[in-house]
């Protein structure tokens, strides 16, 4: 089945203790993408990826960094976090930049930052 | 960089025909997207234009008009399984930002 997978898919933690949120697809899809979703903020793009070894910043980047070694894996690594990161994670993916193909969504990651 | 705007909230019958609008403003635009998301889960692509016009696509209907920065959705025959939150996607070069969404609440 295709799918992109996030885990954890809920995680409470508290401020500077290091996490990563995991993302992996198995469509061979070049394009994947971190959102984060807050109330009233709609989704927000943090990073973008348009193929391996190639990252950039989107929107609201500060606070996060991701790498993306092979294809079917980009990781959102908070190094310090804190309260104004608690939120809805998505991560997503495309065949193509998502410029003329649709962005498949993981199921979603809530933090929790205390 | 991108402005977007579409209602926070609208609400509409089972069976009635409702139309979400959109207007954005954005640099390098190569696109449009309408995703759906239902509470709690996450977005499912609905619609793409990248032309003028209206796609039609079963209950589901998506209009653009690039020289006036404007979409809307159209939901036919609405059912209350529809009850959710649409969000208008704009593509620029490099990046798709999306829209606060707009949350429709279907009432029997």
């Amino acid at each position: 089945e295709a799918q992109v997978t996030q885990n954890p898919r809920y995680l409470i933690t508290v401020t500077g203790k290091k996490l990563t949120v995991t993302c992996s697809q198995n469509m061979n899809h070049e394009y994947m993408s971190w959102y984060r979703q807050d109330p009233g903020l709609g989704l927000r793009q943090i990073y973008y990826s348009m193929n391996v070894e190639v990252t950039d910043k989107g929107d609201v980047p500060e606070g996060y960094k991701v790498s993306r070694k092979e294809k079917r894996n980009f990781p959102l690594i908070l190094e310090s976090p804190s309260p104004n990161q608690t939120s809805l994670y998505f991560c997503a993916s495309s065949p193509m930049g998502g410029w003329v193909q649709p962005q498949h969504f993981g199921d979603g990651t809530r933090l929790s930052i205390l | 960089g991108q402005n977007i705007d579409q209602p926070t909230e609208m609400t509409a019958t089972e069976g009635a025909i409702v139309q979400i609008n959109c207007t954005y403003q954005t640099s390098g635009f190569n696109g449009l997207f309408w995703y759906q998301q239902h509470a709690g889960e996450a977005p499912t692509f609905l619609s793409y234009n990248v032309l003028d016009g209206l796609e039609e696509k079963g209950r589901f209907s998506s209009f653009l008009s690039r020289s006036k920065g404007y979409s809307y959705l159209l939901l036919k025959e609405l059912q209350m399984k529809d009850s959710a939150s649409y969000l208008c996607a704009p593509r620029g070069s490099n990046m798709l930002t999306f829209g606060g969404g707009t949350r429709l609440m279907v009432k029997p």
